[in-house]
């Protein structure tokens, strides 16, 4: 079964507007972290935020948030105020509660226009 | 800022060879990962170490692979024989603790298996 699931293959983005790029987890542990990261074309993995399933809040970093539904097991990143540099592929990721490693999605590549 | 550092950055071999890919984790980390990213696909797990052991492995990790930390610094995977769809970028990972955030990877090390 796909744990981790990003329906949007790729997305433009006008720059300096925001962006929502989805991801959607299947889990039935009560604990679980979900991740994102990015992915520039030089390859590298840039973690940019995490979301605990126990967090009250939303988790944000500088201009990126994610907008976290439980109930709908989404996990959404939402990017503010895109720049050229934001352009790369994106990678949400789960650790679930028994394991400790990251199953990741297969990502969305964003591109920012100017 | 601590960091993850991979040796080689891309390494070519002949089909059939060994490959070690080198990975430093990060001094106090405790728990150590490889993924493997084929070309425009997503990131899977590979393997997770901890207290000199395999903690987890996925079905990629066959008999062909093996990961060892021989002197307390570095943590490498061995490929004995390699085959062309061993081609792709490998990323070593490193975290304190799977329950924290502190999931830090490597730049990768591309293996182009000819």
């Amino acid at each position: 079964a796909q744990k981790i699931t990003q329906t949007q293959p790729g997305m433009f983005v006008q720059e300096k507007e925001a962006v929502t790029l989805d991801c959607t987890y299947d889990t039935s542990d009560p604990s679980y972290g979900l991740f994102w990261y990015k992915q520039p074309s030089s390859g590298e993995m840039i973690f940019l935020i995490y979301q605990g399933s126990y967090d009250q809040q939303n988790a944000t970093e500088g201009r990126y948030s994610l907008n976290f539904q439980k109930a709908r097991k989404s996990a959404n990143l939402v990017i503010s105020a895109s720049q050229l540099g934001d352009s790369a592929m994106y990678f949400c990721a789960m650790r679930e509660e028994y394991g400790n490693k990251l199953v990741f999605g297969a990502g969305t590549i964003l591109r920012v226009k100017s | 800022e601590p960091e993850v550092t991979q040796t080689p950055s891309h390494q070519v071999t002949q089909m059939g060879q060994e490959v070690i890919l080198r990975c430093v984790p990060i001094s106090n980390h405790l728990y150590f990962y490889w993924y493997r990213q084929i070309l425009g696909q997503k990131v899977e797990f590979l393997v997770s170490f901890y207290n000199n052991e395999i903690s987890e492995k996925s079905e990629i990790f066959d008999d062909q692979f093996s990961v060892e930390r021989p002197d307390g610094s570095n943590f490498t995977l061995k490929i004995r024989s390699t085959k062309l769809e061993d081609s792709a970028m490998y990323f070593c990972a490193s975290s304190e603790s799977p329950g924290l955030y502190g999931y830090t990877f490597g730049s990768g090390t591309r293996l182009t298996v000819v």
